[in-house]
């Protein structure tokens, strides 16, 4: 079984500031990542994930991940943040033997603020 | 095109009482996933269908949660005898072929359940 822990529960940022969102997984096996992101009354939508190859992945609306084997973690980053990025994020694992099943982290509520 | 959408988007019950939740996935996607989100967590799996039949459905707490999706398109999930801990955000997901890392779930807006 795998785990997905958050660091931060909740980040507040100001428009055009940097942020970063920290996850970090436990796993016995190797693991696919994912990042999701949740808007105000929406569903949630895949942003980015990493399943093999480059560590450093590039998904939507500007953000970008790298997986750190070593550390198992998976931190998502944009340089700068919009107001329209408030929102929840999500970071998600699964293993490779039943990759379908994803396993969640609490998630990290974004306030950006202008 | 169409999303994969939940009704009701609300559902409020008394402890004790059966409920249904409908999930339409995305036209043509042939793997269908329920999870469960409890207030300030993340979602949880429960089950997973690859056409009519749940290939997983490891997710599922116990005997009262029961889902079906006879005709490999909509699926509903069932709950006997709920209870408030049953309250939470219940989502469906739906994605294309058979369901792997590779094949992005779409998630709906999810059902909010209530137990009184």
């Amino acid at each position: 079984a795998q785990s997905v822990t958050q660091l931060d529960s909740q980040v507040p940022v100001f428009e055009e500031a940097p942020v970063e969102l920290r996850c970090n997984y436990s796993s016995s096996v190797s693991v696919y990542l994912f990042w999701y992101v949740q808007y105000p009354n929406q569903g949630l939508q895949l942003l980015l994930k990493y399943l093999s190859g480059s560590t450093l992945v590039k998904g939507i609306n500007g953000f970008e991940a790298e997986f750190n084997k070593s550390q198992t973690s998976f931190h998502l980053r944009k340089p700068s943040v919009h107001i329209s990025d408030t929102a929840e994020y999500f970071c998600a694992v699964s293993d490779l033997r039943n990759d379908y099943k994803l396993s969640f982290g609490a998630g990290t509520t974004v306030t950006v603020r202008a | 095109g169409a999303g994969v959408s939940q009704t009701p988007s609300n559902k409020v019950t008394e402890k004790g009482k059966y409920v249904e939740l409908r999930c339409d996935p995305i036209s043509g996607h042939t793997a269908l996933y329920w999870y469960r989100q409890s207030l300030g967590q993340g979602p949880e799996f429960l089950i997973y269908f690859q056409g009519t039949g749940a290939a997983d459905d490891s997710g599922l707490p116990n005997d009262r949660f029961f889902a079906v999706r006879p005709e490999g398109s909509v699926s509903t999930l069932k709950i006997q005898r709920t209870e408030r801990g049953d309250s939470a955000v219940y989502l469906c997901a739906s994605s294309e072929r058979p369901g792997t890392a590779y094949n992005e779930q779409f998630f709906g807006p999810g059902t909010r359940l209530t137990v009184l």
